[in-house]
């Protein structure tokens, strides 16, 4: 049973509105990951983190960033919300090649 | 074209049938193998890991793997309406990061 936790499950904001989505792991897993999936469509890799201080950029283009200070938090920030990023985000963390995944933010950007 | 293709579906089965997922895939490196199960508005949950080729079984469910014809199915026995989900197969050669079919959404009908 993995423990990953992701806040808020569901957002409504504004366009111009800068939002941080939360999410943290208490397994200790060095590798986290954060994913896109639009409805009915496959998920996009948008960033990962191997360790504490170390973020790459995914396979999918995103204007989001992300920080890892803590093993435990992997936290994602879109600074100027637009309506293109109203999407499901997802965080993964895993151990060897498995990967567990939180429930996931749902993000609506009017 | 796509490195892992997956049918979307729907697939629609009667309560009891065995269901055949499948996926194909393009890149020989990848090595490991997976099945997860999303519900709606849920994260994915990790149903069947596999390394290399053979099948492994799990209950109702067993995971084959033929390496040869690119090839991996998830087979479902004695469905039931709790199993109806959007299932997504994943793989990767070891680097820690995972490619993602489409996802297959089933539906069990009493």
């Amino acid at each position: 049973e993995a423990d990953i936790y992701q806040t808020p499950r569901y957002l409504v904001i504004g366009t111009g509105k800068k939002i941080t989505l939360e999410c943290s792991q208490t397994m200790g897993h060095d590798k986290m990951y954060w994913y896109q999936q639009d409805p009915g469509m496959e998920l996009h890799l948008i960033h990962y983190s191997y360790g504490v201080n170390s973020t790459e950029k995914g396979d999918l283009s995103s204007e989001s960033t992300v920080s890892r200070i803590r093993t435990e938090h992997f936290p994602l920030t879109l600074e100027s919300a637009r309506p293109s990023h109203t999407s499901q985000y997802l965080c993964a963390s895993s151990i060897g090649e498995t990967q567990y995944f939180g429930p996931g933010t749902r993000l609506l950007v009017l | 074209q796509k490195e892992v293709e997956q049918d979307p579906g729907p697939l629609s089965v009667p309560e009891g049938a065995i269901v055949s997922l499948n996926c194909t895939y393009s890149n020989s490196a990848f090595q490991y193998f997976m099945w997860y199960r999303q519900y709606s508005r849920k994260g994915p949950e990790l149903l069947m890991y596999t390394y290399s080729s053979g099948n492994k079984e799990d209950g109702r469910f067993t995971a084959q793997v033929d390496k040869s014809s690119k090839y991996i199915s998830l087979f479902i026995r004695d469905s039931q309406p709790s199993d109806s989900a959007t299932y997504l197969c994943a793989m990767t050669p070891g680097t820690g990061k995972l490619i993602f079919g489409q996802g297959t959404t089933l539906q069990v009908k009493p």
